[in-house]
């Protein structure tokens, strides 16, 4: 089945950029949306922006000007960047896929929903 | 953006009773972009329900969620040991993507 899994260094000093990786297994990047998410210690869930496998973007206004992400098709990887990071940018990090799609047929439903998550990594920014 | 609130903050309860958790979105969400998932402690959300009221794969029947609009539930009908997490709700009728704060389910 399908995983992801993020890497990356554990701890980024304040100003710099911070640089992680999902890389996919068992699966293809190919049409589809991936994901990243971060959540602060204890407290709860916030999207940071999507890539598709073409490479089109879609970032949270509250992070734009900091986040660009890329997507490596020959590697099966997605990579996110977060520029001049503080101390409120320490959290968990989680790629995930983003399932989007629709039924057929007259009255047909769309759905988008966040189906599979990697299992996180832990950024800590300081000196 | 949509700000979806989740109350209560914690749910304290036996096994075997239900349980029933409410997420509130600031304006109208269309019941196929609203999902609920399962968090435990040192691991990655787990999607649950999507569409308001669809199980995802593997999830058991006693999970179910409803609700349209602005108001939605998800209602664990027989708490099980296992069942001790936080829940969170999601909305993606708009963009950004939004999160609740989150239920945190206890067994007593």
């Amino acid at each position: 089945q399908v995983q992801l899994q993020e890497s990356g260094p554990g701890l980024v000093e304040p100003s710099e950029t911070l640089s992680l990786t999902c890389t996919v297994s068992g699966g293809s990047l190919n049409n589809a949306y991936w994901a990243w998410i971060r959540q602060p210690a204890g407290k709860g869930l916030d999207y940071i922006g999507r890539i598709y496998s073409s490479g089109s973007l879609y970032y949270n206004p509250s992070l734009k000007s900091r986040v660009t992400m890329s997507i490596d098709m020959s590697k099966n990887r997605f990579s996110l960047e977060m520029s001049s990071v503080t101390a409120a940018d320490t959290a968990v990090y989680f790629c995930a896929h983003y399932k989007q799609y629709c039924t057929a047929g007259n009255g047909g439903n769309c759905f988008r929903y966040f189906d599979l998550w990697g299992r996180g990594t832990l950024v800590t920014v300081s000196p | 953006e949509i700000v979806m609130t989740q109350s209560p903050a914690t749910l304290s309860l036996s096994p075997g009773e239900r349980a029933t958790l409410s997420c509130r979105a600031s304006q109208s969400v269309t019941s196929s972009f609203l999902s609920w998932y399962q968090q435990k402690p040192g691991q990655a959300p787990r999607l649950l329900i999507y569409g308001a009221s669809t199980r995802a794969t593997g999830i058991p029947a006693r999970f179910s969620g409803s609700g349209s609009g602005t108001d939605f539930t998800l209602t664990i009908s027989s708490l099980q040991p296992e069942d001790s997490a936080v829940y969170y709700c999601q909305q993606d009728n708009s963009l950004p993507p939004t999160f609740g704060g989150g239920t945190r389910v206890e067994i007593k």
